[in-house]
């Protein structure tokens, strides 16, 4: 049972235009979420988070946005680089017993063509 | 740059020898995790610790697996009997001590464990 899902496996971009990542949850408990970057031979490395008192997040060229009641967020890089190609690992949160052990769904391949 | 280190970086073995893994967390960070992430999923949570305490273990942590951090610094996974489907990245992350904030982890590059 995926709590967190990212159903597009892969997702091509020239370079210049919009990235957009998409992102289902089905917990209603989630209360924060996070996207994560993930190059080959490397750990993820953390990206940018929203809260669920948010709906929308902005860090330089990334936004995020939670639309609570679709139980939906995205991501979006704004312009693509050809650096930001890259898997993108969307997970969730629940508040309790101060673990925040995420829920990770299975990421969204990026590639960005110059 | 002190981030999460793991190693080895890279473990082959047979099936049925017993491995173990290492992680060295950011030293003021008092929360550690492990995970294993296998081939187009994402990593899936396996145990935490905060300081030197086991406080979750997932279900996916079967009795072969088995997780320490004394003195609440570094930490190590050992598998007990390795079978094939423990071939996976194991990964190491830890986050910082406090309860608002943001809930980010520092992950470690992980050792990929090939069980033959």
């Amino acid at each position: 049972d995926q709590q967190v899902k990212q159903n597009s496996p892969s997702l091509s971009v020239q370079e210049g235009r919009i990235s957009i990542l998409n992102c289902d949850y089905t917990n209603s408990m989630f209360d924060y979420f996070l996207w994560y970057k993930k190059y080959p031979a490397e750990g993820p490395t953390f990206l940018i988070s929203i809260s669920s008192i948010k709906d929308k997040n902005e860090d330089g060229r990334f936004t995020v946005f939670l639309n609570k009641s679709a139980k939906h967020l995205s991501l979006h890089i704004v312009p693509s680089q050809p650096g930001d190609s890259a898997v993108y690992f969307c997970a969730a949160s629940a508040r309790g017993g101060g673990s925040y052990i995420p829920t990770f769904g299975r990421g969204t391949s990026l590639i960005v063509h110059p | 740059d002190t981030g999460v280190s793991q190693n080895p970086r890279h473990k082959i073995t047979k099936r049925g020898q017993n491995v173990t893994f290492r992680c060295d967390p950011i030293s003021e960070h008092n929360r550690l995790y492990w995970y294993r992430q296998t081939l187009g999923q994402g990593p899936e949570f396996l145990t935490y610790f905060q300081n030197e305490a086991q406080l979750e273990k997932s279900r996916l942590l079967s009795d072969r697996f088995s997780a320490e951090r004394p003195k609440g610094s570094f930490s190590t996974l050992e598998i007990q009997r390795t079978e094939q489907g423990d071939s996976a990245m194991y990964l190491c992350a830890s986050s910082p001590p406090g309860t608002s904030g943001s809930r980010e982890q520092y992950f470690g590059p992980g050792t990929r464990l090939t069980v033959t």
